[in-house]
C-alpha cells in the first residue's frame, strides 16, 4: 500500500552544525505533509507542515523542503542543539485527515 | 495552541482485565480523533478513527471488538482494551483534528500500556 518512508534510521551531528532529515513518500495524490519531533515516552510534537503548492517553507531554525517530482520531503536544523535529539518523523495527511508516518529518524546530537 | 490531554499516562494491568484510556481536546472542540499505537523503536500506526456521535473507523487487522472507541462529546474519546493480553502492551496515542487549522493534528502525551 502507499507509506511513506525514511532514508536514513540514525543521524549523528556534532552541536552547533546543521542537521538534514530525509523522508520518501510514495503517494503522489498526498497534498499535505508535516513533520513531528518525537521524544522518549511522550507523544508527537508538531514542528513544520507544508502544503504540496509550495517547495520551502521556514520556520524558527527549521526548513522543509518538497520535491514533489521525486516525492522527497526533508527537514533542515540549524544550528543543531542538543535539545533537538529525538525521533524525527514524517507525515502525510491522506485527504481522510488520518495521518500516514514514516518509519523515524532518531537524530544524536553530539555536544 | 491546541491541547489534547491523555490519561492516563502509564498503566499496568493483568492479563485479561480491560483497561481504558481518555483523550480529551482542552481548549478546542474536535468531531474526529484518532488512536494510534506505537510499538518500541517503531512508528505510528493508525488504529481507528474516532468519530462523535458515530461509530468508530478502524483500520484493516485492529479488533473492534477488543478495542472499543467511545467518542460521545466533542472533546473526548475514549479508548478502552478489553481483555488485555502481554502483547497489546505498547504506547497508545490519541490525537485531535482542530477545525480551523491547515490541517495538522495535535497530539496527546501517549498512554504506555504495560499488560503483565
Amino acid at each position: 500500500g502507499e507509506s511513506v518512508g525514511l532514508h536514513l534510521p540514525t543521524l549523528s551531528v556534532q552541536e552547533g552544525d546543521n542537521s538534514i532529515i530525509n523522508c520518501a513518500y510514495s503517494n503522489s495524490a498526498s497534498d499535505y505533509f508535516i513533520w513531528y519531533k518525537q521524544e522518549s515516552g511522550k507523544g508527537p510534537q508538531f514542528i513544520i507542515d507544508i502544503r504540496s503548492n509550495m517547495d520551502k517553507r521556514q520556520g524558527q531554525r527549521v526548513t522543509v523542503l518538497l520535491n514533489k517530482t521525486v516525492k522527497h520531503l526533508s527537514l533542515q536544523i540549524a544550528a543543531t542543539q542538543p535539545g533537538d535529539s529525538a525521533v524525527y518523523f514524517c507525515a502525510e495527511n491522506t485527504g481522510r485527515r488520518a495521518l500516514t508516518f514514516g518509519s523515524g529518524t532518531r537524530l544524536q546530537v553530539q555536544p | 495552541g491546541a491541547v489534547v490531554s491523555q490519561h492516563p499516562s502509564w498503566v499496568i494491568c493483568k492479563s485479561g482485565t480491560s483497561v481504558k484510556i481518555e483523550c480529551r481536546s482542552l481548549d478546542f472542540q474536535a468531531t474526529t480523533m484518532f488512536w494510534y499505537r506505537q510499538f518500541p523503536k517503531q512508528s505510528l500506526m493508525l488504529m481507528a478513527t474516532s468519530n462523535e456521535g458515530s461509530k468508530a473507523t478502524y483500520e484493516q487487522g485492529v479488533e473492534k471488538d477488543k478495542f472499543l472507541i467511545n467518542h460521545a462529546s466533542l472533546t473526548l474519546s475514549t479508548l478502552t482494551v478489553t481483555s488485555a493480553h502481554p502483547e497489546d502492551s505498547s504506547f497508545y496515542i490519541c490525537s485531535a483534528f482542530a477545525s480551523g487549522t491547515s490541517g495538522g493534528q495535535y497530539f496527546g502525551a501517549g498512554t504506555r500500556l504495560s499488560v503483565l
